[in-house]
């Protein structure tokens, strides 16, 4: 894989309703994995930088696992709430900047 | 901390007309990058700096030079706006190493 790449696009959930989505890296040279909240008319905020493999990580209600030798993030979300919604984009360095995914954009319906 | 600042918040340029989008950070940090937005291509890199007096291209950067001249300040210039340059910059920065980017609040561009 060349490129970070995400799935899927989009997601629409109902309130209280548990979700993940996926995040694939370059798994060569490998030296970290983020992941941002990006809320519509904002800018993107950090949530987690994973550099471990095995490296698990949470915040609250939000939580991701992390595995370098596949390359491969999962981002989840448990008991989703209308606030929720945003895109939740993933990077990962490449030589001197960071490679972002599109994004997948999660919709919570009360 | 104001952390990252971007100025405009909005503009509309005409086809050909050049402009220069501010960004500046008060966190020291040694990198700082432009993105664009596009809708379904997410953020990609126009151009990137190490340190002041140091910078280098991203995937997209055709039409847009950049300089550093001091750690705060990273300013992306225009130089023949395009519709196709049409979209939202955000400028970030972050210390060495791969910690997290803070990103400024966007510029939505609109050139007609």
């Amino acid at each position: 894989i060349l490129n970070v790449e995400q799935s899927p696009q989009s997601l629409h959930v109902q309130e209280g309703d548990s979700t993940n989505f996926t995040c694939s890296f370059p798994s060569s040279n490998f030296y970290a994995l983020h992941w941002y909240r990006w809320e519509t008319a904002k800018s993107p905020e950090a949530l987690f930088v994973m550099t471990l493999n095995g490296d698990e990580k949470k915040k609250g209600r939000i939580s991701a696992t992390l595995n370098t030798k596949e390359g491969y993030s999962y981002l989840y979300i448990k008991g989703s709430q209308p606030e929720d919604s945003a895109t939740y984009l993933c990077a990962s360095p490449n030589n001197n900047d960071m490679r972002f995914g599109a994004g997948t954009r999660l919709t919570v319906k009360p | 901390n104001a952390g990252v600042t971007q100025t405009p918040k909005f503009q509309v340029l005409k086809t050909g007309q050049s402009m220069t989008l501010q960004c500046a950070q008060d966190m020291n940090h040694e990198y700082m990058s432009w993105y664009r937005q596009d809708p379904g291509m997410g953020l990609r890199l126009i151009h990137y700096s190490v340190g002041a007096g140091i910078t280098d291209q991203g995937e997209v950067p055709n039409g847009y030079n950049v300089s550093r001249s001091t750690t705060e300040d990273f300013p992306l210039r225009l130089l023949s706006a395009a519709p196709s340059q049409t979209s939202v910059y955000f400028c970030a920065s972050r210390s060495r190493g791969w910690g997290v980017q803070y990103f400024g609040p966007g510029t939505r561009l609109t050139v007609t």
